[in-house]
């Protein structure tokens, strides 16, 4: 059962533009919500969270934004840079660090 | 402070075959968490371990297995390979703090190809 799900596999924007990375998720009782970004030939790093209790949280050119009653997230980032080609994971974590489930990802790429 | 390591790298094993991979935790972390990667599936959880303890598992059968040691290093196993076991896997550490997110840090994994 996929419980967080990232139905892009891939999203392609103009550099100095805005991406939009989308995320579901089906269980309620999930205490956070993570992006996470990776390159080619690394692991995932960490790049945003948000506690279920919040709707919005801001970190530099990232902001990502829950919506409980719709189980989704999204993550936005603006403007968009070539730097930030990569793929993004969505991922949902209890509070205790137990299990985190990860989305399958999408791919972003921004042209130059 | 040194990164999260991986040991081997790179692997290459035949159907049936067992393999072991082993994970280096950041100094101090104590909690590690391994996760396999492949092509459209995304990061699938394996499990997480804490002070020696398996304290949550994923939907894997049970030919993975897995191990933590007293100073936090860990390892899994998977006995009896498939073609299908070929993949990216993932080992990730955190400082465990409750009540709080707790950051993941990732290795850059181990790529096992089964032939």
């Amino acid at each position: 059962d996929q419980q967080v799900k990232q139905n892009s596999p891939s999203l392609s924007v103009q550099e100095g533009r805005i991406s939009i990375l989308n995320c579901d998720y089906t269980n309620s009782m999930f205490d956070y919500f993570l992006w996470y970004k990776k390159y080619p030939a690394e692991g995932p790093t960490f790049l945003i969270s948000i506690s279920s209790i919040k709707d919005k949280n801001e970190d530099g050119r990232f902001t990502v934004f829950l919506n409980k009653s719709a189980k989704h997230l999204s993550l936005h980032i603006v403007p968009s840079q070539p730097g930030d080609s990569a793929v993004y994971f969505c991922a949902a974590s209890d509070s205790g660090g137990f299990k985190t489930i990860f989305g399958a990802g999408t791919r972003l790429f921004v042209k130059a | 402070k040194a990164g999260v390591t991986q040991t081997p790298r790179y692997l290459i094993k035949t159907r049936g075959q067992q393999v072991t991979l082993s994970c280096s935790p950041i100094s101090g972390h104590r909690s590690v968490s391994w996760y396999q990667q492949t092509p459209g599936q995304g990061l699938q959880f394996l499990f997480e371990y804490f002070s020696e303890t398996q304290r949550n598992k994923g939907n894997f059968p049970g030919r993975f297995s897995g191990r933590q040691f007293s100073n936090s290093r860990s390892e899994m196993n998977v006995s009896t390979l498939e073609l299908g076991d070929s993949a990216l896997y993932l080992c990730a550490s955190s400082f465990p703090l409750a009540g709080a997110y707790n950051e993941q840090f990732f290795g850059p994994g181990t790529r096992l190809t089964v032939l």
